[in-house]
């Protein structure tokens, strides 16, 4: 089955730098990878995804990065603040007929003003 | 529009008991899928439910059954309770079952002693 590893597991930033979290996951045929945002005590919260059939995909400060090839995604947040400081997941949906999410061990956030 | 809710938001049980947790999907969603997230893990696919038929499951023994409704809602059912089954559990609702996106409830805290 699909194994989806993400790092690093703790991230401090101060305000205003920017954050990247890096998965890497082992099925192929993976085709759709989202990145969840969880606070304390709520449920995640989709804040990104991006198909296998693109590269890159931006939304304001988030953006996020595909190499099919390696099998690595990555999340960018840009001029962070302290709301961003949070648990994020990265996930991976395996090929046709399984639409389970597989998704990485987290990593806290914490964006320091 | 109404987003995923879940009930109850915290459970205790003890070991041995049996536990039901309730799922309502987001208005126009047919496809539920529930999550296991232990403390400090990523959530991990316990089952999903279309048409009111399982539709996929995880690495989790029998003792964990579902059920869906006409009116796709969803009972998640835990037999023969156990230490390790305290967990976080969510609900996720997507459009249809094909659909990419599965956006969260709040999650019930199961909590066995």
């Amino acid at each position: 089955g699909e194994n989806v590893e993400q790092h690093p597991s703790t991230l401090s930033v101060q305000e205003g730098d920017s954050a990247v979290i890096k998965c890497t996951y082992s099925d192929s045929a993976s085709n759709y990878f989202p990145w969840y945002k969880q606070e304390l005590g709520k449920g995640p919260q989709l804040i990104i995804d991006i198909r296998s059939n693109v590269g890159e995909k931006k939304d304001q400060r988030i953006a996020v990065t595909l190499n099919k090839t390696a099998k690595h995604f990555s999340l960018h947040i840009t001029e962070t603040q302290p709301e961003d400081s949070a648990v994020y997941f990265c996930a991976a949906r395996s090929g046709a007929g399984s639409y389970q999410l597989t998704f990485g061990k987290g990593t806290k956030l914490s964006v320091i003003p | 529009e109404t987003g995923v809710t879940q009930s109850p938001t915290h459970l205790i049980k003890t070991r041995g008991q049996q536990v039901t947790l309730r799922c309502s999907s987001q208005s126009g969603h047919n496809t539920v899928s529930w999550y296991q997230q232990a403390l400090g893990q990523g959530p991990q696919f316990i089952f999903q439910y279309y048409r009111e038929e399982e539709n996929g499951r995880g690495n989790f023994p029998p003792r964990f059954s579902g059920l869906q409704f006409p009116n796709y809602s969803s009972e998640l059912n835990v037999n023969a309770l156990e230490l390790d089954d305290s967990a976080l559990y969510l609900c996720a609702s997507s459009p249809r079952v094909s659909h990419n996106e599965q956006f969260f409830g709040p999650g019930t805290r199961l909590t066995v002693l």
